[in-house]
């Protein structure tokens, strides 16, 4: 079946540092990959999202690549802020056997970032 | 546009009690999911809904766990009796075809039960 790996956290920069959380994924097909970020007692928020192979996804100084021949989707930020400590959840959406669409999360990895 | 509604936020419960959560998809959202998210994990699927028929319920555990939807809109997901590791955050989310082919989904802000 589908899955989602990432890489395990927590990942803690200080303000302005340089971010990447790496996100590997295998699938049967030829899936959707999204970014979610999910703050303290919230649900989870689409940050970006890639749908075929070379597109680059962008959100908020957020990016990612959709990258077949390595099935990577890192997240990067060149510049982080106190604001961007959340959770964030690699995923990908995939036609299943059954004809309906299947979306599967990596881990998550917790990002903190220091004043 | 208004978003995923669910109630309540948070629920505490003794072990063997039954509860129940609720969720509004987004109008004209034909998909809506169930997500069990244990601290520390990603969203784990448990039913998936398209209109008002299941299409994935492979991860519900069907002897405690039970949900519908009625007429294609609302969703109610019940636990009966719960027990300690049913302690999580139930996440309900809808999702509408794009223009591009892909489906996005949009989340509520959750429900988190605690079974003491």
């Amino acid at each position: 079946g589908d899955s989602v790996t990432q890489m395990e956290g927590p990942v803690t920069l200080s303000e302005e540092a340089f971010l990447t959380i790496n996100c590997t994924y295998t699938a049967t097909g030829y899936p959707s990959l999204f970014w979610y970020v999910q703050y303290p007692g919230e649900g989870l928020q689409l940050l970006l999202k890639a749908t075929k192979a070379d597109d680059k996804g962008s959100n908020k100084g957020f990016e990612a690549t959709y990258r077949k021949e390595t099935t990577s989707f890192h997240l990067e930020k060149g510049s982080v802020q106190v604001s961007d400590s959340a959770v964030y959840f690699c995923a990908l959406s995939d036609l299943s056997s059954g004809g309906y669409q299947k979306v599967t999360f990596g881990t998550g990895t917790k990002l903190q970032v220091i004043p | 546009e208004a978003g995923v509604a669910q109630s309540p936020r948070y629920k505490i419960i003794e072990k063997r009690q039954s509860v129940a959560f609720w969720c509004n998809p987004i109008s004209g959202h034909a998909t809506l999911y169930w997500y069990q998210q244990i601290l520390g994990q990603g969203p784990k699927l448990l039913i998936q809904f398209q209109n008002n028929g299941v299409v994935d319920d492979s991860q519900l555990p069907k002897d405690r766990f039970s949900a519908e939807r009625l007429k294609g809109v609302d969703s109610t997901l019940k636990i009966q009796p719960a027990k300690l590791e049913d302690s999580a955050v139930y996440l309900c989310a809808s999702s509408l075809r794009t223009g591009q082919g892909y489906y996005e989904q949009y989340f509520g802000p959750g429900t988190r039960l605690t079974v003491t």
